[in-house]
């Protein structure tokens, strides 16, 4: 059983698209995360919401935008894609302040 | 803001040997500190986690000890084996919010 699942796994789209990608657990936890990892390997967090309650905003574009559905899904918006935005997107989810459970990851490239 | 700093960036060891990653933090206002290790393409996998009370947490093979005051963390890894070769992080985590802010990593080469 996939404990946090990310879809899709890849995302290749040209530039000025917009895409969304998908995040769901199934561990019960309450708060869920998107995590960005650029082409460096840094690794730095974007959101995080917390009983669908958006509690982490960092500077991140508005054009990104994050939607929770309900507390076992976490879905990541972004509009106008620019080459930049190209990278590794990690959904993670925890509960109490414990463990951060991450997704496999969606490596999306804008081209 | 807090800055967090992982020496050596690499390391090649050869199997069998102890070695021991090194993790720096400039902000000792923490509420739990976690080391994950990432293969390559992969995502992370989360390894140890302490609480900020905690001094050290160990699982098998693998030793973390923290030490807030001076804003450092250790992973002691035993007897080290190829499957051992990764990407490994350090993340503190902020009161309130649960934010990690993540290291540049170790990688870690186990030579057979």
């Amino acid at each position: 059983d996939t404990a946090v699942s990310q879809t899709p796994k890849y995302l290749v789209t040209q530039m000025g698209n917009d895409k969304s990608i998908k995040c769901e657990q199934n561990l019960g936890h309450d708060t869920m995360y998107w995590y960005k990892q650029d082409s460096k390997k840094f690794l730095k967090i974007m959101f995080s919401y917390n009983n669908k309650e958006l509690i982490i905003n960092e500077t991140v574009p508005n054009r990104f935008s994050p939607k929770s559905p309900d507390k076992a899904h976490l879905n990541l918006h972004i509009n106008s894609l620019e080459l930049g935005d190209s990278a590794v997107y990690f959904c993670a989810s925890s509960h109490g302040g414990l463990q951060q459970y991450f997704g496999p990851g969606t490596r999306l490239t804008v081209t | 803001k807090q800055e967090v700093t992982q020496i050596p960036a690499a390391l090649s060891v050869p199997e069998g040997e102890n070695l021991v990653l090194n993790c720096s933090f400039t902000d000792s206002a923490i509420y739990n500190l976690q080391w994950f290790r990432q293969d390559p393409g992969k995502g992370l996998t989360s390894l140890l986690l302490i609480q900020s009370s905690q001094r050290e947490q160990t699982s098998g093979r693998l030793n973390a000890s923290l030490d807030k005051s001076s804003g450092r963390s250790t992973l002691y890894i035993a007897a080290s084996q190829p499957g051992d070769s990764a990407t490994y992080l350090c993340a503190p985590g902020s009161f309130g919010n649960e934010k990690l802010t993540f290291g540049t990593g170790t990688r870690l080469t186990i030579i057979p």
